[in-house]
């Protein structure tokens, strides 16, 4: 299996909600990413876990909050987002410390209204 | 902090012509890595350099690494209608940085 698999796709919450985007792969690998893309703008580092232990947080606001639960799987979990967070977030994995490139998910596309 | 410079923004060419995208850093890379993303989709790893004036060829297209390990180049031969799509260099460590790639218009 040489795929990373996200979900839900597709999202559009609101200010208010609480909501979780999920990804999972099974190709071994022992790193993980959280990126954002906005229309037109290469990804945005997020998150990363090694090992499933976070590792990098690039100055992510809390309303953002990572997960590891196991090698396999990467949640995002999401509380009070503003309108401006509406993007792409795209999950990525990849053997530590870089072997190979990463693999990306599809993404989630995101909306918040 | 690390940055990687990536140039032309954009470029229009006829199909058939020839298409190169570069990537410059600020500072030395260990390696380099570069994808290619559809519209609508998302990046898809191409390849990856890691030596010291390194260069890589997968049919069409050419990678080289420079000497400093400080820029990088793609180069499509002849592009077709199916290379259609944003280019991206990606350097760094266990920290990857994205260039702000270059989107590709192919006119048939």
């Amino acid at each position: 299996d040489t795929e990373v698999t996200q979900t839900p796709k597709h999202l559009v919450m609101g200010m208010t909600n609480k909501k979780s985007l999920k990804c999972e792969q099974h190709m071994g690998h022992r790193a993980m990413y959280w990126y954002k893309q906005k229309a037109k703008k290469p990804p945005e580092l997020m998150f990363v876990y090694s090992y499933e232990k976070l590792s990098i947080n690039e100055s992510v606001p809390s309303r953002f909050s990572p997960e590891c639960p196991n090698s396999s799987l990467l949640n995002l979990h999401l509380h009070a987002l503003q309108p401006e967070d509406s993007a792409l977030y795209l999950c990525a994995s990849s053997q530590p410390p870089q072997g190979g490139g990463y693999t990306f998910g599809s993404g989630t596309r995101l909306t918040v209204v | 902090g690390q940055q990687v410079m990536q140039i032309p923004q954009y470029q229009h060419v006829q199909e058939g012509e020839d298409f190169t995208t570069y990537c410059n850093s600020s500072t030395t890379l260990s390696n380099i890595q570069w994808y290619k993303q559809r519209p609508g989709g998302h990046p898809v790893f191409l390849i990856q350099l890691v030596k010291s004036g390194e260069v890589k060829k997968q049919k069409r297209l050419t990678f080289q690494f420079g000497e400093a390990k400080k820029n990088s180049s793609l180069h499509i031969t002849a592009t077709q209608t199916t290379d259609v799509g944003t280019y991206f260099c990606a350097g760094g460590g266990f920290k990857t940085i994205f260039g702000a790639g270059t989107r590709l218009f192919v006119k048939a």
